[in-house]
Parts: structure tokens; C-alpha cells; sequence
């Protein structure tokens, strides 16, 4: 199994781009990144992934490296509301999720 | 409309009791799950239902049961209650296939309480 390695917090102040790093340097070819996030004990939501190219959605980018080893979720400008514990996951065989510790992130004003 | 609803929300009960958990999702996905979180915030996949099969069993005491009677609908029951067993359930639900994506979509959370 592709293990992920995170820092366990970060700060951002409010407005600025957040770049939340991760290491998956086991990753095999056909694995996915994926970014998930939890805020406050709710259910994780998820938040974007990708195989090789970056990709951007209406929540995130999402920027991996050209070898896979690594991958940096960036929140371009974020909110209070984006204070959370942002997970990166990558999948295994099948439907199979393994969360780790996780990034706490936490916005400043 | 909540797309993955849980209930009840809240859970105290004594140890040695026998007690439920309910979820549903309207997004017509075919796969469900249920996670549990302890203290430490460690989120874990305990059970996993494909079209009404289990088809992930992650070493989790034979105490807890799976039940679902429909796609929609999966159920979590745990007999004979342990204080260890005080956690955050969660309920989620994906689609499976080739060409989907493998998106969680998740419940709000079961806050279950052992005394």
C-alpha cells in the first residue's frame, strides 16, 4: 500500500493561498491522489483528485509532481471556513480508502 | 435532501447493550461504508457493501454486523456494547465502476457514547 507522509499543521492567513504538501513516494502507476478534508467533526468531504496532470476545481488545485512522488492541494484563497484537517489519500486496489493523520489547517484572520 | 443521512446523530448507552445505527443515501451509488473515528481522530474503513456484498472486512470484532437490506440503506449493529467501542461512526457511499471516479460522499456522523 502507497503510504502518504503530511506535515501535521499549517497556518494561512485569510486570503492568501494555502499549499498543503504530501509525500506518496510508493505510489504505483495506477493509483490516485486524492484530498479530502474534515472540518469540526463533520463527515470528510472530498475535494479533488487526480492520476498524473494537475487539476483544478472550484475548490482546489491540485499539482502532482512528474514522478508521482509528491503532491501539493493549494486552496487559492483561503477562509476562516477552510480551517480544517485536510487528509491526502491514495487508493489502493478496488474502492479502498486509507486515511491518515492528516494536515490541520488552521486560517488566521 | 441530505444525500447520505445517519441516525441518530447522538448515542449514549450502557455497556453490555445491543444497539443500532441507520444509513441511507439518495445518490444511487451501489457501494456504502461505514468508518469509525476514535478519539485520537483516526479515521477508519470498518466495513464496505456492493451491491448488498461485503466485500471489505477489516479485522473489526464479529460484535459489529452489517446489515444491508436494499442499495440505499446500510445498517450498523453492535451487540454487547464496550467502552472501547465509544467512537464517531461514519456512514459513506460511492459509485464503483470503470469509468467512475471513486468519490466518498459521507454521513454526519454517529457520536456514539459507551458508559
Amino acid at each position: 500500500d502507497a503510504k502518504t507522509t503530511q506535515p501535521p499543521s499549517m497556518d494561512c492567513a485569510e486570503g492568501r493561498a494555502a499549499n498543503l504538501p504530501c509525500n506518496h513516494s510508493t505510489i504505483s502507476g495506477n493509483e490516485y491522489v486524492y484530498w479530502y478534508r474534515q472540518i469540526h467533526s463533520q463527515g470528510p468531504q472530498y475535494i479533488i483528485h487526480g492520476l498524473k496532470n494537475n487539476e483544478t476545481n472550484e475548490m482546489a488545485s491540485l499539482i502532482i509532481t512528474e514522478d508521482r512522488k509528491s503532491s501539493t492541494l493549494i486552496l487559492p484563497h483561503a477562509t476562516l471556513r477552510d480551517t480544517a484537517v485536510y487528509y491526502c489519500i491514495v487508493r489502493v486496489f478496488g474502492n479502498q480508502f486509507y486515511f491518515g493523520t492528516g494536515t490541520s489547517l488552521t486560517v488566521i484572520p | 435532501d441530505t444525500a447520505v443521512s445517519q441516525t441518530p446523530k447522538y448515542l449514549v448507552t450502557q455497556m453490555g447493550n445491543d444497539k443500532s445505527i441507520k444509513c441511507e443515501q439518495n445518490l444511487g451509488h451501489d457501494t456504502m461504508y461505514w468508518y469509525k473515528q476514535d478519539s485520537k481522530k483516526f479515521l477508519k474503513i470498518m466495513f464496505s457493501y456492493n451491491n448488498k456484498e461485503l466485500i471489505i472486512n477489516e479485522t473489526v470484532p464479529n460484535r459489529f454486523s452489517p446489515k444491508s437490506p436494499d442499495k440505499a440503506h446500510l445498517n450498523l449493529h453492535i451487540n454487547s456494547l464496550e467502552l472501547g467501542d465509544s467512537a464517531v461512526y461514519f456512514c459513506a457511499s460511492s459509485s464503483v465502476g470503470r469509468d467512475t471516479s471513486y468519490e466518498q460522499y459521507f454521513g454526519p456522523g454517529t457520536r456514539l457514547t459507551v458508559t
